[in-house]
């Protein structure tokens, strides 16, 4: 079946440090693939989605591009903000709304 | 944006109650939400997809038994666990795509309720 796979944290930068999360899928169909991230004490937020090969989402920084020749939806961003400390989550939708997530990554940004 | 919210938000029982947790769309109408179990340092896993003024649809290895859903109005769904044991203890996430408005893949999800069963 559809899976993701992404990188096991935690992960733990210094502010204005460059930020790569790794993440991987499996897909029998085309899938969207989506970047959600979790704040503490808050729900998962839709972070950045790509509906097909070559796109690429961004947002707040973050970009991720859809490479379906090494089925990967690595997260980056430049310099990331003590702000940015949070769990994220790789996803794709296998059908509609029915989303197979990997299993988060804990990222902490220190001043 | 539109707001999910979850209550209660932590809950402790004792082995053998029931527990209902409420999932609210507060500002957008759904007639879909989705329950997802997160165990510590996993993924999310869909455990059922509740659907206003019908039967619950539960994925693959889910007990309707033990996890009872009901979507009462367009703005509520339910999950009781029922006769709950200490394996039960875990997160539990809703989420809901609004009937009206945004595109077909978006989804507002809730804080999440932590169960523990003692």
């Amino acid at each position: 079946g559809d899976s993701v796979t992404q990188m096991e944290g935690p992960v733990t930068l210094s502010e204005e440090a460059f930020l790569t999360i790794n993440c991987t899928y499996t897909a029998t169909g085309y899938p969207s693939l989506f970047w959600y991230v979790q704040y503490p004490g808050e729900g998962l937020q839709l972070l950045l989605k790509a509906t097909k090969a070559d796109d690429k989402g961004s947002n707040k920084g973050f970009e991720a591009t859809y490479r379906k020749e090494t089925t990967s939806f690595h997260l980056e961003k430049g310099s990331v903000q003590v702000s940015d400390s949070a769990v994220y989550f790789c996803a794709l939708n296998p059908l509609p709304y029915k989303l197979t997530f990997g299993k988060g990554t804990l990222l902490t940004v220190n001043p | 944006g539109a707001v999910v919210s979850q209550h209660p938000s932590r809950v402790i029982c004792k082995s053998g109650t029931s527990v209902k947790i409420e999932c609210r769309s507060l500002d957008f109408q759904a007639t879909t939400m989705f329950w997802y179990r997160q165990f510590p340092k996993q993924s999310l896993m869909l455990m059922a997809t509740s659907n206003e003024g019908s039967k619950a649809t539960y994925e693959q290895g889910v007990e309707k038994d033990k996890f009872l859903i009901n979507h009462a109005s367009l703005t509520l769904s339910t999950l009781t666990v029922t006769s709950a044991h200490p394996e039960d203890s875990s997160f539990y996430i809703c989420s809901a795509p609004p009937l009206a408005g945004g595109d077909r893949e978006t989804q507002y999800f809730g804080p999440g309720t932590r169960l523990l069963v003692l």
